[in-house]
């Protein structure tokens, strides 16, 4: 099956920096990469996406940048903030119905 | 809409008690999920339902059963509940049929088992 990792597993960075999260996948048929943040002691949610047939999403702050031949994929928070300070999870699908395999999880803390 | 709910938050079991984790959507989502969380790892997917009356198992579904009667509904039963099951579990729901492969998560249950 599918296997995600994520590096590293907790980045500090300072307020304004940027932040760079990388995620390896190990099925070439993945086709679908979405990026949750988490909040302590709430649900995931969805920031940004992409899907294979792109090879950068950009959303104000946030971008994800794909690389199929080598099978990673990233995400890039820019002039970071405190309140960007969560764990961010990446997925990438796994064979059909719309299943996805998770990483472990990156903890992020912005420094005021 | 109220999107996707779970109850209960927070749950108390011993070791070999069952019980029922309620998840419902009113989103009119076809797909269902239901995933655990430990600490300082990922989401791993337990069962999911692509339509009422169609379940199958996930990565980890010892332990565990579902049933889907209805779009709406997509309960998880422990039976003999066991310390490893310690856990944050967590449903989710998604519609792929707009295109989209967005999966929305409930706010989860913490269940402890002692």
């Amino acid at each position: 099956g599918e296997n995600v990792e994520q590096h590293p597993s907790t980045l500090s960075v300072q307020e304004g920096d940027s932040a760079v999260i990388k995620c390896t996948y190990s099925d070439s048929a993945s086709n679908y990469f979405p990026w949750y943040k988490q909040e302590l002691g709430k649900r995931p949610q969805l920031i940004i996406d992409i899907r294979s047939n792109v090879g950068e999403k950009k959303d104000q702050r946030i971008a994800v940048t794909l690389n199929k031949t080598a099978k990673h994929f990233s995400l890039h928070i820019t002039e970071t903030q405190p309140e960007d300070s969560a764990v961010y999870f990446c997925a990438a699908s796994m064979g059909g119905n719309n299943r996805l395999a998770f990483g472990k999880g990156n903890q992020v803390v912005v420094i005021p | 809409n109220a999107g996707v709910t779970q109850t209960p938050k927070f749950r108390i079991l011993k070791i070999g008690q069952s019980m029922t984790l309620q998840c419902t959507q009113d989103m009119n989502h076809n797909y269902m999920y239901w995933y655990r969380q430990d600490p300082g790892m990922g989401l791993k997917l337990i069962y999911y339902s692509v339509g009422a009356g169609i379940t199958d198992k996930g990565e980890v579904p010892n332990g565990y059963n579902v049933s889907r009667s209805t779009t709406e509904d997509f309960p998880l039963r422990l039976e003999l509940a066991a310390p490893s099951q310690t856990s944050v579990y967590f449903c989710a729901s998604s519609y792929p049929q707009d295109g989209g492969y967005e999966q929305y998560f409930g706010p989860g249950t913490r269940l402890t088992v002692t």
